[in-house]
């Protein structure tokens, strides 16, 4: 079954504790990204990656580090948490549908409380 | 840069009547566009998209949407809404121009109220 896993799905953690949601996709896609969605803001992209060790700066970068070193994984990474990123998060893989246009794979989100 | 908006935050309707959600974008050529929903305490779930051809697309659970270039609009309309559609609706453009590949410009969503 085509997904998009993520893990952990509820994270408590306190101000500056380093901290890393993990995203998993067995669909050998190249395209994948990280979102956060706000109340009143919707979702945001943080960053995303177009392929191994390539990725890009997204709307809302600040506070986080990703990195892609399989295809499959592309972790988010929060190196000194803070209150303000208390969120949902939503890792996307990109699914090609062939002449330039792709779909987004959305998993099931991850709920960050930094305290 | 695109960028969408939804112009309703929130909108209440009667189960039974018909739903029209608004949606406007903001890109030079073509956009690509879509439409996800988010049930309470659930992720998203894609529900149409458009890239070219038929302006009016149909999706999943009965809905569909009408592209309008001369509008710069792309709203999600319903002709009867049963309580199982109240949620948060996203529309959504290709950033960049591009088909999508390096994701999705979200507008800021409108939540979506069934009454009785």
């Amino acid at each position: 079954e085509a997904q998009v896993t993520q893990n952990p799905r509820y994270l408590i953690t306190v101000t500056g504790k380093k901290l890393t949601v993990t995203c998993s996709q067995n669909m050998n896609h190249e395209y994948m990204s990280w979102y956060r969605q706000d109340p009143g803001l919707g979702l945001r992209q943080i960053y995303y990656s177009m392929n191994v060790e390539v990725t890009d700066k997204g709307d809302v970068p600040e506070g986080y580090k990703v990195s892609r070193k399989e295809k499959r994984n592309f972790p988010l990474i929060l190196e000194s948490p803070s209150p303000n990123q208390t969120s949902l998060y939503f890792c996307a893989s990109t699914r090609p549908l062939g002449q330039g246009r792709y779909e987004q794979y959305f998993g099931p989100g991850t709920r960050l409380t930094v305290t | 840069a695109q960028s969408v908006t939804q112009p309703d935050i929130h909108i209440t309707v009667s189960e039974g009547a018909s739903l029209e959600l608004r949606c406007n974008y903001s890109y030079g050529a073509t956009p690509y566009l879509f439409w996800y929903v988010q049930s309470p305490g659930q992720g998203l779930q894609l529900l149409l998209k458009y890239f070219s051809g038929d302006t009016l697309v149909q999706g999943i659970k009965g809905f569909e949407a009408e592209f309008k270039r001369s509008q710069s609009s792309f709203n999600l309309r319903k002709p009867s809404v049963h309580w199982s559609d109240a949620a948060e609706y996203f529309c959504a453009v290709a950033r960049r121009g591009g088909g999508g590949a390096d994701g999705l410009t979200f507008g800021k969503g409108t939540h979506l109220i069934i009454q009785p």
